[in-house]
């Protein structure tokens, strides 16, 4: 099955600082590779997406994530955190091999706090 | 992106009853899916919401405990039968985009605690 691991229960930054919230995957084939963001109490948010193209995927809030194909990773980046970054983050890859085709496999998710 | 809403936002429950939770968007769309995430866990797909047919589900869950609705192409129900205390969790709706048909977009999630 297609699948992506994150290997971080939490990630701690302070406001300003760039943050890094890491993504692994394990596909056959082409991934499909996104991130979302839920903040408290509310659903989940798209952030952004790889399908194909450009190695370096731009979106929502000034977040970024490079595919690196050699590393199988897709790690999620923001050249400058902010207090209200802080929330919990998912990785997901689409998994063709489920029953409908278009599942979303989801990482076990990573707690962003951002200080002050 | 669509509007997508849920009902209801939360609610408790019995053990032995059943709950059906309504998921509304504001335009067509030919997929819906159902999604559970247990407390602390990540989210599941339980099964895909087709218009006009049978719902399509994932590994480990089955109609008679999640009978899912789609009687047309803005509109889907999800009924967690029988509920155990093991049910109380998230549950969200999602549908793809009309981009790419690719990402998928979520609502707000039903907050379900079973007693």
């Amino acid at each position: 099955a297609q699948s992506v691991a994150q290997p971080e229960d939490q990630v701690n930054v302070a406001e300003g600082n760039p943050l890094t919230v890491k993504c692994t995957y394990s596909v056959s084939g082409n991934p499909y590779l996104f991130w979302y963001v839920q903040y408290p109490n509310r659903g989940l948010q798209f952030l952004l997406k790889y399908i194909t193209g450009d190695n370096l995927v731009k979106g929502s809030y000034g977040f970024e994530a490079e595919f690196n194909k050699s590393q199988t990773s897709f790690h999620l980046k923001k050249p400058s955190a902010l207090v209200s970054d802080s929330a919990l983050y998912f990785c997901a890859v689409r998994d063709s091999n489920s029953n409908s085709g278009y599942a979303l496999n989801f990482g076990k998710g990573t707690s962003l706090l951002v200080t002050p | 992106s669509a509007v997508i809403s849920q009902k209801p936002s939360r609610d408790i429950c019995q053990r032995g009853t059943s709950l059906t939770i309504q998921c509304q968007v504001d335009s067509q769309v030919t997929m819906m899916f159902w999604y559970r995430q247990q407390p602390g866990q990540s989210l599941t797909l339980i099964a895909t919401a087709n218009q006009g047919s049978e719902a399509t589900y994932e590994s480990g869950f089955v109609i008679d405990k999640f009978p899912i609705s789609r009687p047309n192409l803005t509109f889907s129900t999800l009924t967690v039968s029988n509920m155990s205390p093991e049910d109380s969790s998230i549950y969200l709706c999602s549908v793809p985009t009309s981009r790419d048909s690719v990402t998928q977009y979520f609502g707000p999630g039903t907050r379900l605690t079973v007693l």
